[in-house]
């Protein structure tokens, strides 16, 4: 049973364009979604989080979307860099249950130039 | 940037060896997790701490694996015997325990097992 779900594994973008990453979770007891951001070799990087009070939250480039009625979450990146290119991780944890992270498949994003 | 660190960053070694991985958290951080990485199952957790008191270990298989805290800047994990389906990367990530907080994740340790 896969809480966390990232249907696309790969995006390709042109630089200067939006990117646009999706995720969507089946537990409603999840209250802190993050994104990651991974490469090659490296550890997953934390990117971006948002508490399920909230709708959006925004950090330069960085925005990410909450619609808890659809249970879905979206990460914007604009514009899009060449140095955005990795696999991004989406992430959810409910604090009552221990803060353990229930990750997504990850979305490998290139972003051309 | 305080990071977490993770030794080693790779291990190769023959089926039956005892493997351990070793974790330093960032300092202050009471939480502490650690995640197996592969191909088929993606990012997914074998065991967590907090305060040094394990609390979850449901993602090990516990007839070969432990994890242990000996103090709070140090944490293991051990395989026991290792298994060529053990072949992975760990990763080890740490955090603070209140609500709405990150973890950090250090380079993880890639073991491979022949």
């Amino acid at each position: 049973d896969q809480q966390v779900k990232q249907n696309s594994p790969s995006l390709s973008v042109q630089e200067g364009r939006i990117s646009i990453l999706n995720c969507d979770y089946t537990n409603s007891m999840f209250d802190y979604f993050l994104w990651y951001k991974k490469y090659p070799a490296e550890g997953p990087t934390f990117l971006i989080s948002i508490s399920s009070i909230k709708d959006k939250n925004e950090d330069g480039r960085f925005t990410v979307f909450l619609n808890k009625s659809a249970k879905h979450l979206s990460l914007h990146i604009v514009p899009s860099q060449p140095g955005d290119s990795a696999v991004y991780f989406c992430a959810a944890s409910s604090y009552n249950q221990g803060g353990k992270l229930i990750f997504g498949q990850g979305t490998e994003l290139s972003v051309k130039p | 940037d305080a990071r977490v660190t993770q030794t080693p960053r790779d291990k190769v070694t023959e089926m039956g060896q005892e493997v351990t991985m070793r974790c330093q958290p960032i300092l202050g951080h009471n939480t502490v997790f650690w995640y197996r990485q592969t191909m088929m199952q993606g990012l997914e957790l074998l065991a967590y701490f907090r305060n040094r008191a394990p609390l979850d270990d449901s993602g090990m298989p516990k007839d070969r694996f432990s994890a242990e805290m000996p103090d709070a800047t140090l944490a293991t994990l051990k395989i026991q015997p290792s298994e060529p389906r053990d072949s992975a990367v760990y990763f080890c990530a740490s955090g603070l325990d209140t609500s709405n907080q990150p973890q950090h994740f250090g380079d993880g340790t890639r073991l491979s097992i022949l």
